[in-house]
């Protein structure tokens, strides 16, 4: 089982730069969600990805975007990085849209300075 | 609004003692509820949802509508079982589980 995969597993940033976060699914799933996880804090939901179309957005601004590929592995954007954007990213995949039980990547640790 | 409390950031107990870890939501339909861990150095993983009723690791836990209670519940702990555990609740509409703060257990020796 070779679980969902991310990449990079941490990444340093200054303020205003951009980031893309990359995820492989575990093979069979269609869906694939983002995740940030603030120190402290449970993890909060960014998107949700399925079959290339956007199912779900969280409470994030437009400096955030994602996509999906005809493989479902998926890509998180942060646009004009802030350095409140330094936290745990978690990617996870899922079956379908409606969420069956979440396999979690081991996360992106970005900081910006 | 949706949404998930989970009040103990950290609880301490021995081995062999029981364990409740508390969960409380806010919702207003028929909520899906969730527990995750995430044991030291691992990835986040699925423990149990309320709608299968099973028993996972020693661990349940009974959906409340009542109180809009999820606790989690195993009557002896384990050293094993020290980790992170989150509480989710699946709102359905918006496809996105909503996550507790998280509470950290510790099981001493």
């Amino acid at each position: 089982d070779a679980g969902v995969t991310q990449s990079p597993t941490h990444l340093i940033k200054t303020r205003g730069q951009h980031v893309t976060l990359r995820c492989s699914p575990i093979s069979g799933h269609k869906s694939v969600s983002w995740y940030q996880q603030v120190l402290g804090q449970g993890p909060q939901f960014i998107f949700q990805y399925y079959e290339k179309e956007e199912r779900g957005r969280g409470n994030f601004p437009d400096r955030f975007s994602a996509r999906q590929f005809p493989n479902y592995s998926s890509e998180l954007n942060v646009n004009a990085l802030l350095l409140g954007d330094s936290a745990l990213y978690l990617c996870a995949s899922s079956l379908d849209y409606r969420v069956s039980p979440l396999h979690f990547g081991n996360g992106t640790r970005l900081t910006v300075t | 609004a949706q949404r998930v409390t989970q009040p103990e950031k950290l609880l301490s107990v021995f081995k062999g003692a029981p364990v409740e870890l508390k969960c409380n939501y806010s919702y207003s339909g028929s909520p899906e509820l969730f527990w995750y861990v995430q044991y030291s150095r691992q990835r986040l993983q699925l423990l149990l949802r309320h709608i299968s009723r099973e028993s996972i690791k020693g661990f349940t836990a009974d959906l409340n509508k009542g109180e809009t209670s999820f606790h989690l519940k195993k009557p002896f702990a384990q050293e094993e079982d020290s980790a992170m555990y989150y509480c989710a609740l699946y709102g359905g509409a918006t496809n996105k589980l909503i996550f507790g703060t998280g509470t950290l257990l510790a099981v001493q020796p």
